[in-house]
């Protein structure tokens, strides 16, 4: 069955470095979404991707942040100047279609340290 | 806003008998999706189980089955006959048609199983 990957599986990182996180979507799957989770708390939203653009962002995804599709594959975090506080777990996830709410598939996460 | 409230950190159960994980939600729209995640320890969120909100009959999936009251907001999982492999973290989410489709998540509830 088609999974979601994502790589690396654990990134550690010094305060103020950039990191790109890499998501591989299912193949057929249209809207990519970038989820976090920070230890202890829960799952948040950060960002929906369609047909080249974010559609929606939330108030986490501030300007260190960027989402984008290099190629017909893959789909990529970057935080461009991380900190402390983003020390997390990063899930990707696609979807099908939109419109009657197609299941989300997640990937298995990158886990983020921020030292 | 919307909130999705799972007010129980922590489950167990014994082998072969019946869980059920509480859930709470909060949304003004009227057209929307509840969701019941399992993440196994290291492994990716997948789902278990999904319920229309228009729809008033209760969603099941072999052993597991929700109990959705739509005026209470309210969306438990039961897990009958549980398994070994039933031990994960389970996440009730919120989805809402429109925009992205972005899921809002409880917290979790952490399910052990007991032989």
């Amino acid at each position: 069955e088609p999974e979601v990957t994502q790589t690396p599986s654990h990134q550690v990182t010094q305060m103020g470095q950039e990191v790109i996180l890499r998501c591989v979507p299912i193949s057929n799957h249209l809207y990519f979404y970038w989820y976090r989770q920070i230890l202890g708390q829960k799952v948040e939203f950060l960002v929906s991707f369609y047909n080249n653009e974010i559609s929606e962002k939330s108030e986490i995804f501030d300007d260190q942040f960027s989402v984008e599709r290099p190629d017909g594959s893959n789909f990529t975090l970057k935080i461009r100047s991380t900190k402390l506080e983003d020390s997390a777990m990063y899930f990707c996830a696609s979807s099908a279609e939109t419109g009657g709410f197609y299941e989300q598939y997640f990937g298995p996460g990158t886990r983020l340290t921020v030292t | 806003a919307q909130t999705v409230t799972q007010s129980q950190p922590e489950m167990s159960v014994q082998e072969a008998e019946t869980v059920t994980l509480s859930c709470t939600y909060d949304t003004s729209e009227s057209d929307y999706y509840l969701f019941w995640y399992k993440q196994p320890p290291s492994r990716q969120m997948i789902l278990v189980i999904r319920q229309e909100a228009y729809k008033q009959q209760n969603a099941t999936e072999n052993r597991f089955s929700v109990n959705f009251q739509k005026a209470a907001k309210s969306f438990s999982l039961k897990i009958s006959d549980s398994q070994l492999g039933d031990a994960a973290m389970y996440f009730c989410a919120l989805g809402t048609q429109g925009g992205s489709e972005k899921l809002v998540f409880g917290k979790g509830t952490k399910l052990t199983v007991n032989p």
